[in-house]
Formats: C-alpha cells, structure tokens, sequence
C-alpha cells in the first residue's frame, strides 16, 4: 500500500517563530488533507489539499502532487498551535475510501 | 459546517463485557469510518461503511463487528471486550467517491479503557 512520511517528528520552537512540516508519500494521491490533533484528541481538518496551494490565517499549505510531497507552513506560531500535526492521503488507484495516515509531527511551541 | 458526534468521551468496561461505541453524521455522508489511534502506532483503520447496511474490513478488524442501520449512524460493537483493545477510537464521515471534494471529518473520539 501507500507509504506516508512525516518530517520532522518532532518540533519544538519560541512563540512567534515559524515553521514547516514535510509530509512525503509513495504513490499518486487524489486526496490529500492536513490535520491537527488537540490535546483532547480531536482531529481538526485543516487543509483538503491533493494539489496547489491554500491558505488560512497564520497556515499555509503546498502540494505537489507530481514530486510526491505536500509543505505545511506555519507562521508566526503560538502556544495554541501546539499539538500533533498529520498528513493522510488516499492512493488514485487504491481503494474510493482508505485515508491512509503518517505518523504525524508532534509539535510544542512554548511561551 | 459538518458535524461528527461520538456517543461518550471517556469508557471504561470490564472484560469481557460487550462494548457499544456509536457516531452520528449530520451530513448525509455516504461514507463512515471507524479507526482507532494507538501511540506508536498511529491511525488505523478498523471498518468503514459506504451506505446503509454495506461495510468492508479495514486494516484491523479482528475483534470487532459494526452495524450501519441508518445513513446517519455508524456502530461499533466490541462482543467481548479485552485489555488490547483500550485505546482512542475515531469516527470519521464523507461524501460518496468521485465527488470532487472528498474530504474526510472527524469526531471527538473515545477514550475507551477495559481493565
């Protein structure tokens, strides 16, 4: 099946800094989304993102889907950015419905 | 927007015991997932449902069954329940495939613990 890396695993900046994620996959995608996981376990979406680039407030998202990897940009973070960060795609020739997930980026910004 | 509800945050069942875990969509998605997340491990997927009474296998279904009797409503059944199966479950919903925006949502999830 398809292989999703998440880069780096871990993260840890100043408030106010910035930062970027890396998320590789393995095969072409037709479905590509960003999530953020809060301390209560909830998966918030936050980008739907399978090619370009969108832009929400302080998150920005890049995919190219050609070279296999989509950029999650964070900009001048805050301590409520902090949380584990996951990429998850669904494979063009696999099955209609498997989001297949990485390992995520967990994050920390501190005050 | 899409809302994904889970019937109970926090669970905490004996062994042995059947296990309901319940989700509701108000989307009128097609679609229903049901994973769970384990550290180290990352998000599984257990079964998924495509319409009303139709469900396929996902990654890890041994132990448990699902029931998918309206459109809305997608359960998950643990018929006895055991220790390794503590973990955060996850509900998820989305539209039928081919539409162009397949986005998948979640819900809250579960915290289950069986001692």
């Amino acid at each position: 099946g398809i292989q999703v890396e998440q880069s780096p695993p871990d993260l840890i900046l100043q408030e106010g800094a910035n930062s970027t994620l890396r998320c590789n996959f393995s095969d072409s995608v037709n479905n590509l989304q960003w999530f953020h996981q809060n301390p209560w376990g909830q998966l918030i979406n936050l980008f739907y993102i399978p090619s370009g680039t969108k832009q929400n407030g302080r998150l920005s998202a890049t995919t190219v889907a050609t070279e296999r990897y989509s950029l999650l940009y964070i900009s001048s973070s805050q301590t409520t950015d902090s949380g584990v960060y996951f990429c998850a795609v669904k494979n063009s020739g696999g099955s209609n419905y498997k989001l297949t997930f990485g390992k995520g980026t967990l994050l920390t910004v501190n005050p | 927007d899409v809302k994904v509800t889970q019937s109970s945050r926090y669970l905490v069942k004996r062994t042995g015991e059947k296990v309901f875990l319940e989700c509701v969509q108000d989307m009128d998605h097609e679609n229903m997932f049901w994973y769970r997340q384990d550290p180290g491990l990352g998000l599984r997927l257990i079964y998924f449902s495509y319409d009303v009474k139709m469900k396929e296998k996902g990654d890890i279904p041994e132990g448990y069954s699902v029931s998918r009797e309206k459109k809305e409503r997608f359960s998950l059944i643990l018929e006895s329940a055991s220790t390794n199966q503590t973990s955060m479950y996850l509900c998820a919903s989305n539209p039928r495939p081919g539409l162009q925006h397949n986005e998948q949502f979640f819900g809250p999830g579960t915290r289950l613990t069986v001692l």
